[in-house]
């Protein structure tokens, strides 16, 4: 158990629809980071929150989108949603690792299905 | 845009045969991560690499960051049925963006 959470662990809706990821990072890690997996593809870099804050965004789609609340818990809009956005989505959080190391600790994935 | 290339896609080997993937970059990294996704589960986070020329061991894993900081690769030794997964690497850019290779799906042969 990695101590990031994540909630639903599945979600099956139709296209056009919009649904929100939630996910809680480990106690005490400030940054919250999401990804999604398509089946048999890698881990695509969506985007980083950092204490609050926008601090990175990868190739997250305009009908996407996402926030970090004051209590650290993030969530993950989709919108308008496409039978190509059907996939895995990890959230992970990071903080100070051993040595200094900065880790990322992955939840166990939402995923999502759109009919 | 920035791409960070892995190879091979996949990997076969007999149980105790050493097993390597390689990750290249087309820019400079900041530095490179590497992560193990059983079959069904999470990534894992391995390591981090972050100086250029870096080389860091974990038991049976070696980890190479290359002189340029573009490219680094993952070496296990005599591979067990428990090394079975994906292992992706991933660059760091200036600007905090994570770019993960496509990933090498290793399976071992008992």
């Amino acid at each position: 158990d990695s101590g990031v959470t994540q909630t639903p662990k599945h979600l099956i809706t139709a296209t056009g629809q919009r649904v929100t990821l939630r996910c809680s990072p480990r106690s005490g890690d400030l940054s919250v980071y999401w990804y999604q997996q398509s089946l048999d593809q890698g881990l695509q870099f969506l985007i980083q929150y950092y204490n609050g804050e926008e601090r990175a965004k990868g190739n997250i789609l305009e009908r996407f989108s996402a926030q970090q609340f004051p209590d650290l818990h993030s969530e993950l809009n989709l919108s308008s949603l496409e039978l190509g956005d059907s996939a895995l989505y990890f959230c992970a959080s990071s903080g100070p690792g051993t040595s200094g190391m900065v880790t990322q600790y992955f939840g166990p994935g939402t995923r999502l299905t759109v009919l | 845009g920035q791409q960070v290339m892995q190879i091979p896609q996949y990997q076969h080997v007999q149980e105790g045969e050493d097993f390597t993937t390689y990750c290249n970059s087309s820019t400079t990294l900041s530095n490179i991560q590497w992560y193990k996704q059983r079959p069904g589960g999470h990534p894992v986070f391995l390591i981090q690499l972050v100086k250029s020329g870096e080389v860091k061991k974990q038991k049976r894993l070696t980890f190479q960051f290359g002189e340029a900081k573009k490219n680094s690769s993952l070496h296990i030794t005599a591979t067990q049925t428990t090394d079975v997964g994906t292992y992706f690497c991933a660059g760091m850019d200036s600007s905090y963006k994570l770019i993960f290779g496509s990933g090498t799906r290793l399976l071992v042969r008992p």
